[in-house]
């Protein structure tokens, strides 16, 4: 099993670009997740999808952030335009049958901008 | 939302130091979680202990689900178990506590 993939592991840029963060979830897991992880915040949780469909939006911070879900085995997680107090590290992660089972993380996508 | 709070909040630990971490909820949840986050960032799933007591070579956990705690214990702890402890519950969507940071010194 490949666990979580998430690319890409590091980023920088320059504030005003878009930013795009990709995840491919575990083979047969029905729900992903998008989180950000900040000093500050600790972990939150953005987005998360059941089935390809987002469920629990409300964490998405502001109309910047966009996410996607086009099929079982693809998600992208979009930033337009970033800023600086975008940079944290996101995590995308996996489990089957939404929130009711073992959640697995992806090695997480460390962003900067500046 | 739910309160997720865990202490302590920092721990330093010599090798071979048996430790005690606590989570507590402000209202029932489901599905508990613990994760080890290690110094390279890596969170690791450690236990799915929605209650009772399960136990993982020197890692063991116990759910109260009633008193809405559970506890996480490390005996004999190894510089390995340095990092970020995090228990998380749900209701409807995981929430996360805000960890507790142990070190284990050699």
């Amino acid at each position: 099993d490949a666990g979580v993939i998430q690319s890409p592991r590091h980023e920088v840029t320059e504030m005003g670009q878009e930013v795009t963060l990709r995840c491919k979830p575990i083979s047969g897991h029905n729900s992903l997740f998008w989180y950000r992880q900040t000093m500050m915040r600790g972990l939150e949780l953005l987005i998360y999808f059941n089935n390809n469909v987002p469920i629990d939006d409300s964490g998405m911070p502001e109309d910047r952030f966009s996410a996607k879900m086009p099929n079982a085995s693809f998600s992208t997680l979009k930033i337009q335009p970033s800023e600086p107090r975008d940079s944290a590290v996101y995590f995308c992660a996996s489990s089957f049958t939404g929130s009711g089972n073992t959640i697995y993380f992806g090695e997480g996508s460390w962003l900067t901008v500046v | 939302g739910i309160q997720v709070e865990q202490s302590p909040p920092d721990l330093i630990l010599q090798e071979g130091a048996n430790s005690t971490l606590r989570c507590n909820f402000s209202d029932s949840v489901n599905n508990l979680q613990w994760f080890h986050q290690n110094p390279w960032g890596q969170l690791i799933n450690l236990f799915y202990i929605p209650s009772g007591t399960k136990q993982n070579g020197r890692l063991s956990a116990t759910t109260v689900a009633t008193e809405r705690y559970s506890l996480l214990y490390i005996s004999s702890s190894q510089t390995t178990d340095s990092g970020v402890y995090f228990c998380a519950g749900s209701l409807g969507r995981l929430y996360f506590g805000r960890g507790t940071q142990l070190t284990v010194w050699p």
